[in-house]
């Protein structure tokens, strides 16, 4: 059974990057035929995909293009993870955080359990 | 971006009624179109892949149909564990998008 465990804080300044961790059992981040993805959920309940990470002998990412100058989504294959920063936060990006995985291209099938981060000197 | 518009937006039904959700595409995404139940405080759960591929362990009271801009969720008979928010989405190009949720309440 894949978990997806997530971790980080849930105050964030403005100006300030947005770090959160997602830790994988069950599948490994390096399965060939899985992807890795962020998405976030606003206040107001609309759901936005971020970007994702996968392995296909090489490492590729893709990325929204309304976070793509601020946002790096990275594996850790030793410690079975990957990771989330996006920089330069202001309160428009205060959301509940959702790291999850797909399998065969996009029907997102596990998901962590959320992480409300909220954007507020 | 490729648009998803869901209607209704909020829909009132009774245990035991058939329930349809609507979605629509800004442009063609062949079948790669998922469907997501969610309940407050919980993170969604995809129901349907490829517009009608039913994931394992849903029940077969849900069905999806569709191609191309319009797509459907069909709920045969409505069951109390069903009251919550569902969502489409397309996986046919990036960004990702997200319909904007249809809310199932209690009539």
């Amino acid at each position: 059974q894949v978990q997806l465990q997530q971790s980080g804080p849930g105050l964030v300044k403005p100006s300030q990057t947005l770090s959160l961790t997602c830790v994988i059992s069950g599948d490994s981040v390096s399965r060939n035929t899985a992807a890795w993805n962020w998405m976030r959920q606003s206040p107001s309940g609309g759901l936005e995909w971020l970007g994702r990470t996968s392995y296909r002998s090489k490492w590729y990412n893709a990325y929204a293009e309304s976070v793509k100058s601020r946002i790096t989504i990275s594996p850790d294959t030793s410690k079975n993870q990957f990771s989330l920063q996006l920089r330069s936060v202001t309160p428009e990006d205060t959301a509940v955080y959702f790291c999850a995985r797909d399998m065969a291209g996009g029907a997102i099938d596990y998901w962590g359990q959320g992480t409300l981060v909220t954007v507020s000197s | 971006d490729i648009q998803m518009t869901q209607s209704p937006s909020t829909l009132s039904a009774s245990v035991g009624d058939r329930v349809t959700i609507t979605c629509r595409a800004s442009q063609s995404i062949s079948n790669w179109l998922a469907w997501y139940q969610q309940k407050p405080g919980k993170a969604p759960k995809l129901l349907i892949s490829k517009a009608s591929s039913l994931e394992s362990g849903v029940p077969s009271r849900f069905s999806g149909s569709g191609s191309g801009t319009e797509f459907t969720l069909t709920i045969s008979s409505l069951q109390p564990d069903d009251f919550a928010t569902y969502y489409c989405q397309q996986y046919d190009s990036y960004p990702w998008t997200f319909g904007q949720g249809t809310k199932v309440e209690i009539k």
